[in-house]
């Protein structure tokens, strides 16, 4: 079955730097990766996805891009803010006949003043 | 719109007892997923269901199960709880399987004591 992998683990940033956060997955076939951000206390939100038609998306200050070839996928955050502390799961899976998301182990951005 | 809600918030058992967690999709979504996040397993995969039938099931014993209603609604079931059965058991809810954008509820804190 598919494997994602996810790095870091945690990351520490300054308010207005930019993270990085990298995923690989296993299944060549995998064709959907969306990213959620999960809050204390609080389910997982998703915040961007990306298709495995595209290889780049971005939603203001939030980028996501897809190497097919390489099976990674990839999370930017620039100018981070202190709401953006987090942990953060990629996640893949295959469209189609059933939705399946399989998950990496997550990355506890803090943002620091 | 409403988002996907979870009931209950918060539940404690004893093992050997079993329990029952509710979820309600978004309004017009019929696809349910249910997952299980640990800080050691992290987020896994249970089952999803559509039209009232599973259509795809993860790699957990038999003591889990789950059903989905005329109207969407889906509850989950552990029979036997384990000490290893604590854990946030999230709902997710997309439109169809085919649409993977999943939206996840807040999550039922299970303590198995």
């Amino acid at each position: 079955g598919e494997n994602v992998e996810q790095h870091p683990s945690t990351l520490s940033v300054q308010e207005g730097d930019s993270a990085v956060i990298k995923c690989t997955y296993s299944d060549s076939a995998s064709n959907y990766f969306p990213w959620y951000k999960q809050e204390l206390g609080k389910g997982p939100q998703l915040i961007i996805d990306i298709r495995s038609n595209v290889g780049e998306k971005k939603d203001q200050r939030i980028a996501v891009t897809l190497n097919k070839t390489a099976k990674h996928f990839s999370l930017h955050i620039t100018e981070t803010q202190p709401e953006d502390s987090a942990v953060y799961f990629c996640a893949a899976s295959i469209t189609g006949t059933a939705s399946k998301l399989t998950f990496g182990t997550g990355t506890r951005l803090q943002v620091t003043l | 719109k409403a988002g996907v809600t979870q009931t209950p918030r918060y539940l404690i058992k004893t093992r050997g007892q079993q329990v029952t967690l509710s979820c309600s999709p978004i309004s017009g979504h019929r696809s349910v997923s249910w997952y299980q996040q640990t800080p050691g397993q992290g987020l896994q995969f249970l089952f999803e269901y559509f039209s009232e039938t599973q259509r795809n099931k993860g790699n957990f014993p038999g003591r889990f199960s789950g059903r989905q209603f005329s109207n969407s609604r889906s509850e989950m079931n552990v029979s036997t709880l384990e000490l290893g059965d604590s854990a946030l058991y999230l709902c997710a809810s997309s439109l169809e399987p085919q649409n993977t954008e999943a939206f996840f509820g807040q999550g039922t804190r299970l303590t198995v004591v």
